[in-house]
């Protein structure tokens, strides 16, 4: 079972407000994504990380920002959350790409702007 | 760019009946190839993958997917599928060389019906 943790499970906050998505994870895994699903669609990457101190934006345009202090916690923050922020949000991380594994994604954040 | 598609949006099957969910992907060299299930409010578990060796590749609850360089596909398979199969379904690929960013499908919904 993988040891990746994302909290809250569900947010429900309104228009305005800033917003941090938790996410942790055991392994000592080099790089963390963040993947934005909106229902029943496909995942779009909006940030990743290398390393400590790396980020990098993905392929989709997000108001998003994170950071990378430790290894373990890859947060991603909303300075002002909108409706349309609404969306499921998905937090994985690999090993080393020499490892040839698999990205481990935690359980997801859904989040609801009213 | 590697891309990878999932030619069909919906699957509709019968409990018992076998299954077989499509993936097509672009890529200049092998790729390393992954399935994906993810269950209603739920993140992405691992299915099974496909580094080398052997084309034809079992996962876990049942599932195999062939690797066909000369269609460029990775189907995913199952003899009889059980209710508890409906899901989302992602097919995913990594780069063979490079860095490791995971480039997802668009999924393929599985209905089963009773």
């Amino acid at each position: 079972e993988a040891d990746i943790y994302q909290t809250p499970r569900y947010l429900v906050i309104g228009t305005g407000k800033k917003i941090t998505l938790e996410c942790s994870q055991t392994m000592g895994h080099d790089k963390m994504y963040w993947y934005q699903q909106d229902p029943g669609m496909e995942l779009h990457l909006i940030h990743y990380s290398y390393g400590v101190n790396s980020t990098e934006k993905g392929d989709l345009s997000s108001e998003s920002t994170v950071s990378r202090i430790r290894t373990e916690h890859f947060p991603l923050t909303l300075e002002s959350a909108r409706p349309s922020h609404t969306s499921q949000y998905l937090c994985a991380s690999s090993a080393p790409d020499r490892l040839n594994t698999e990205a481990f994604f935690g359980q997801g954040t859904r989040l609801t702007v009213v | 760019a590697q891309s990878v598609t999932q030619p069909d949006i919906h699957i509709t099957v019968s409990e018992g009946a076998s299954l077989e969910l499509r993936c097509n992907y672009s890529y200049g060299a092998t790729p390393y190839l992954f399935w994906y299930v993810q269950s209603p409010g739920q993140g992405l578990q691992l299915l099974l993958k496909y580094f080398s060796g052997d084309t034809l590749v079992q996962g876990i609850k049942g599932f195999e997917a062939e690797f066909k360089r000369s269609q460029s596909s990775f189907n995913l398979r199952k003899p009889s599928v059980h209710w508890s199969d409906a899901a989302e379904y992602f097919c995913a690929l990594r780069r063979s060389g490079g860095s490791y960013i995971p480039t997802f499908g668009r999924g393929t919904s599985l209905i089963v019906h009773p």
